[in-house]
């Protein structure tokens, strides 16, 4: 079964909108780690942001923001104000047990597109 | 300056040869990882290792091996057994359980021809 399904392959913004890139994760683990990563054309997988399944707030790092809506099962990244350098791959992905390291699941990605 | 080197970027083989991927990392990181991604694909965990001599199998291992002599390094060998090597293979590492991220290193793309 799918674990991490990403519903949208690609995405279109304009330059300065904000756009929401949607992930919904599938566990039965209380304990949980959501994390998005960036993939540029060049290839190298970047972190942006990472939740816990117990962390009260949605996390936040600089233009990137998570959705956290537990219940649905879902952790939708956003991106305020696009930049041209914001075009790339996106994957959702997730550890299960906060206290386990050995295994991330990555969802199959979504290619942004930021038009000028 | 940290991170994770893998070598070579781009590489080509014959088929029937096995081929060894090198990845190496000056972070310190006890766990080690191998994804393979194809085109328009997600990635797909092959090997992951939490510490030195010990490494378990992921989702699609057939076909490769891994060794972890050294807690800096972790080469993956696609052997002639994989029936489709040609793909983008991307090592990563993290620094412990829980919260940490994986960095990832810039990835070898691997042709057989």
């Amino acid at each position: 079964a799918q674990k991490i399904t990403q519903t949208q392959p690609g995405m279109f913004v304009q330059e300065k909108e904000a756009v929401t890139l949607d992930c919904t994760y599938d566990t039965s683990d209380q304990s949980y780690g959501l994390f998005w990563y960036k993939q540029p054309s060049s290839g190298e997988m970047i972190f942006l942001i990472y939740q816990g399944s117990y962390d009260e707030q949605n996390a936040t790092e600089g233009r990137y923001s998570l959705n956290f809506q537990k219940a649905r099962k879902s952790a939708n990244l956003v991106i305020s104000a696009s930049q041209l350098g914001d075009s790339a791959m996106y994957f959702c992905a997730m550890r299960e047990d906060e206290t386990s390291y050995d295994k991330v699941i990555f969802g199959p990605g979504t290619s942004l597109s930021v038009i000028p | 300056d940290g991170g994770i080197t893998q070598s070579p970027k781009y590489l080509f083989r014959k088929e029937g040869q096995n081929v060894t991927l090198s990845c190496e990392q000056n972070l310190n990181h006890d766990a080690m990882y191998w994804y393979r991604q194809d085109p328009g694909q997600g990635l797909r965990l092959i090997y992951y290792s939490q510490i030195v001599n010990d490494f378990q199998k992921g989702d699609i291992a057939e076909g490769y091996s891994v060794s972890r002599e050294k807690k800096e390094s972790f080469p993956l060998t696609v052997t002639s057994a994989q029936k489709n090597p040609t793909a983008f293979y991307l090592c990563a590492s993290s620094i412990d359980r829980g919260r940490s991220e994986q960095f990832f290193g810039p990835g070898t793309r691997l042709t057989v021809l």
